[in-house]
């Protein structure tokens, strides 16, 4: 099975909006809202910030937000501050014992 | 806070097993899935498997099922990874992470990874 499809990379100024799409197929992404989005900085540790295409765990700002559409999840960040700036990926359950499938990583640059 | 260290050797040779330990600190692997990522270098993030704190309800991938074998010690809070027979394809940076007490599709917690190498 392949990978989830993230765009590589993407970019805004601060106090800017900026979405990332992370697509599968009809398999996964479209079938299960089981979508969840991770932020990494360099050197750090991933941390949870949508589970389930739409909820935000506890501490996580208001100003990141998840969808999904068809095949595709996005994660949408509003109000782009510096510290926004950091590698995200996207992971969807698949079911089944392959279980989990991961996106390739989209690297966010806050201009 | 809870946070998560994996640790083990960095280098193995191939044909030989790898083990890895994830120690859990700040909170207890109880009532927790618990799972294994890796990434090889260059590439993509890979699941590895699950497993509940009990030991119960292990799923490991289809690509890995037969070397593969995740265990856990609530009794030192710890999780642990063997692979047998590897490969320089198993060369990667290895992760612990968990997931939820319900469910193992998403993880509130990462470790670091430590970077295993395969190689004579």
């Amino acid at each position: 099975q392949s990978a989830l499809t993230q765009p590589a990379s993407v970019s805004g100024a601060p106090g800017q909006s900026i979405t990332i799409s992370c697509t599968g197929t009809s398999s996964d992404v479209g079938t299960y809202n089981l979508v969840s989005w991770y932020q990494q900085h360099p050197g750090k540790a991933p941390k949870l910030m949508i589970y389930d295409v739409y909820n935000r765990p506890s501490g996580v700002s208001t100003r990141f937000s998840g969808s999904k559409s068809g095949n595709t999840a996005s994660l949408t960040i509003s109000g782009l501050q510096a510290e926004d700036e950091a590698d995200y990926f996207c992971i969807s359950y698949i079911g089944g014992n392959a279980y989990l499938l991961f996106g390739g990583g989209t690297k966010l640059t806050v201009l | 806070q809870v946070q998560l260290q994996e640790s083990g050797p960095g280098l193995v040779k191939p044909s030989e097993t790898l083990s890895l330990t994830c120690t859990v600190s700040g909170g207890s692997i109880s009532s927790y899935y618990w799972s294994w990522i890796r990434q090889p270098p260059g590439k993509g993030l890979e699941w590895i498997g699950y497993i509940y704190y009990t030991g119960d309800a292990a799923n490991y991938n289809p690509s890995l099922k037969s070397r593969v074998t995740i265990s856990a010690d609530a009794s030192k809070n710890q999780l642990y990874l063997r692979l047998t027979s590897v490969t320089a394809a198993d060369t990667a940076v290895y992760s612990c992470a968990r997931g939820t007490t319900t469910v193992a599709h998403y993880f509130d917690y990462w470790g670091r990874g430590t970077l295993v190498t395969v190689s004579s």
